[in-house]
């Protein structure tokens, strides 16, 4: 497809377990960034990735989560021993200068 | 470190009105760049407008204009005659060119009233 996808777009745990979250973007793309979006916290910044190394990871919330790209192209967020504060809308974009993000549709993670 | 406050949480005005939606940045840096994003009920957020620091200019594309202030480090977004489908939630973001980090505000909630 032309745009970013993410994968799964819904995707229902119980507390405890751990979850994967992916993101193919927009093919050429260099640049690819992860953020999450929860209800009243706007989007909150957690990795982003230049090619396949992430120069920042100072957004990760803790050390539960995760993050990896591969072949400079789908990049996956790992979240381990879910909790229910990590409910939330996980956001992937990419961007081929940083100018401009094309964002994906996210995943809605519930965490019951 | 960079910040970006939008004090407006959410804003509700009738059609046809005039809005202005506030953006307040922070950072250390000489050279950035900021940005609006809109993010409509559909939920996919879509880019509107990066500025460079360097260049104050405003600037207006159809109904929507963008006052850049350095002095005040502000970067306004003002929809004129307000339609509709304007009704969405506003992001400022800030980056620093060095290493293409986007920091968003928690955004504004615009509600245009038919």
């Amino acid at each position: 497809g032309a745009g970013v996808s993410q994968s799964p777009s819904n995707k229902v745990t119980e507390k405890g377990k751990d979850v994967e979250l992916r993101c193919d973007p927009i093919s050429g793309h260099t640049a690819l960034y992860w953020y999450r979006q929860s209800l009243g916290q706007g989007l909150e910044f957690l990795i982003y990735f230049q090619g396949n190394s992430a120069p920042d990871k100072s957004g990760l919330p803790s050390d539960r989560f995760s993050a990896e790209r591969t072949g400079g192209s789908v990049s996956t967020l790992t979240i381990q021993r879910t909790q229910q504060e990590d409910s939330a809308v996980y956001l992937c974009a990419s961007s081929l200068d940083g100018y401009k993000l094309f964002f994906g549709s996210g995943t809605q993670l519930s965490v019951l | 470190a960079q910040k970006v406050t939008q004090a407006q949480t959410e804003i509700s005005v009738v059609e046809k009105e005039d809005v202005t939606l506030d953006c307040v940045y922070e950072t250390r840096d000489t050279t950035y760049y900021l940005f609006w994003y809109k993010q409509p009920p559909s939920g996919e957020l879509v880019f509107l407008i990066r500025r460079n620091s360097f260049d104050e200019q405003n600037e207006i594309s159809g109904r929507y204009s963008w006052n850049f202030q350095k002095s005040t480090s502000s970067f306004n977004f003002t929809i004129t005659a307000s339609q509709v489908v304007d009704s969405a939630v506003y992001f400022c973001a800030l980056s620093d060119p060095r290493d293409d980090k986007i920091i968003f505000g928690k955004g504004t909630r615009l509600h245009i009233l038919p």
